[in-house]
């Protein structure tokens, strides 16, 4: 079965400064890991994607994620917050089998960014 | 890229009405929808698995005769939420699959909807 830890369930920020969302994970198979963020009120966009190509992924708006199978961690950074970047970050796991099956969210961590 | 539309995006009804929510994929066909709920400050519970011209795959837990879905076409599936309580108030996200040979799981999510029951 697969599950996925997320560490924060709040960061703080300063504008400017790095951010680092924590996400550890558990697999059965190679899995696909996701990122996801929420504004208030709205649906889930898609900041990036692992799936099983270049370990270091880049996403929209300045993010990125590093896959470390040794550590089960999927951990999403961005060297700069933005205020527009206050929201709720879900990390995502789903085992890759080939076809569209459930997948399996964080319980996801709140990013505060203040000035 | 895909987008996916959920409608209405707000819904306030009164104590034992029923409330249909609509989820489309507006440039893709989407064999398999997934149906959402959220709570306050919590993360997604998966309610149903939507395939179109099959039956719902729901949740255990989930009462199948109180979330109605319906995947009548590759580009709409429907929540009813029959017989509402204040219990049902929540946050309901759809979310497709894209159809295609080499399927990556990508999941594209509508913008939710609210519903607030009186």
């Amino acid at each position: 079965a697969q599950s996925v830890t997320q560490l924060d369930s709040h960061v703080s920020v300063s504008e400017g400064t790095p951010v680092l969302l924590r996400c550890n994970y558990s697999s059965s198979y190679s899995p696909s890991l996701f990122w996801y963020v929420q504004h208030p009120n709205k649906g889930l966009q898609l900041l990036l994607k692992y799936t099983s190509a270049a370990t270091l992924v880049k996403g929209i708006n300045g993010f990125e994620a590093e896959f470390k199978k040794s550590e089960t961690s999927f951990h999403l950074t961005k060297p700069s917050a933005h205020m527009s970047d206050a929201a709720e970050y879900f990390c995502v796991v789903r085992d890759y089998t080939g076809t569209a099956s459930k997948l399996t969210f964080g319980t996801g961590t709140r990013l505060q960014v203040t000035l | 890229g895909a987008v996916v539309s959920q409608h209405p995006s707000r819904v306030i009804c009164k104590s034992g009405t029923s409330v249909k929510i609509e989820c489309r994929s507006l440039d893709f066909q989407a064999t398999t929808m997934f149906w959402y709920r959220q709570f306050p400050k919590q993360s997604l519970m998966l309610m149903a698995t939507s395939n179109e011209g099959s039956k719902a795959t729901y949740e255990q837990g989930v009462e199948k005769d109180k979330f109605l879905i319906n995947h009548a076409s590759l580009t709409l599936s429907t929540l009813t939420v029959t017989s509402a309580h204040p219990e049902d108030s929540s946050f309901y996200i759809c979310s497709a699959s894209q159809t295609s040979g080499g399927n990556t799981g990508e999941l594209f999510f509508g913008e939710g909807s609210r519903l607030t029951v009186l």
